[in-house]
């Protein structure tokens, strides 16, 4: 169990395009899912937290207008990056905690996004 | 504050020798702790984790980690490593703040000689 899918697995656009990106728990609940970037052989740098029915709340120095989320449900969460820039590509990584689980983070496979 | 810290940034082994990556801790009080596991292009897959109780833990794909309150460390280990197991690896500890939010380590790469 605990599974986490991401869609898509990798995805080009052109800059100025929108790009929406789904995080989806396909076996259980989760009210509370992270949006990770990570950089190339680097850690995870985490962008913002999603609630479901609720806005997400951002880390420092991440643009809200710029990364929007929406987290509708207790299986999905989305994450639109909007009039994208090729400094934008990079590989985002979502994961889900179980509702009512004990900080356990489940992750999803990543999305590669390259900006041309 | 708190910090997770993995000294190690590569670390190459023979396989089928042993293998302890190192994790080091600073927070107040005992923090959730965990160990994953990220092949290249990939995700991070949960190795095992820590709340409470049993400072041996047994996770999967034979790796165990032995939290040690007096060295503030959480180190991963596996007696045999296989070709297989050449990925980069995150330890993390929860935040003491009820937020689920994780505080990452910069990453061990482990690479395994044939």
């Amino acid at each position: 169990g605990a599974v986490v899918s991401q869609h898509p697995s990798r995805v080009i656009c052109k800059s100025g395009t929108s790009v929406k990106i789904e995080c989806r728990s396909l076996d259980f609940q989760a009210t509370t899912m992270f949006w990770y970037r990570q950089f190339p052989k680097k850690s995870l740098m985490l962008m913002a937290t999603s609630n479901e029915g609720s806005k997400a709340t951002y880390e420092q120095g991440v643009e809200k207008d710029k990364f929007l989320i929406n987290h509708a449900s207790l299986t999905l969460s989305t994450l639109t990056v909007t009039s994208a820039h090729p400094e934008d590509s990079s590989f985002y990584i979502c994961s889900a905690v179980r509702t009512g689980g004990k900080e356990t983070q489940y992750f999803g496979p990543g999305t590669r996004l390259l900006v041309l | 504050a708190q910090s997770v810290t993995q000294p190690d940034i590569h670390i190459t082994v023979s396989e089928g020798a042993s293998l302890e990556l190192r994790c080091n801790y600073s927070y107040g009080a005992t923090p959730y702790l965990f160990w994953y596991v990220q092949s290249p292009g990939q995700g991070l897959q949960l190795l095992l984790k820590y709340f409470s109780g049993d400072t041996l833990v047994q996770g999967i794909k034979g790796f165990e980690a032995e939290f040690k309150r007096s060295q503030s460390s959480f180190n991963l280990r596996k007696p045999s490593v296989h070709w297989s197991d050449a990925a980069e690896y995150f330890c993390a500890g929860g935040r003491m703040d009820s937020s689920y939010k994780l505080i990452f380590g910069s990453g061990t790469r482990l690479l395994v000689r044939p």
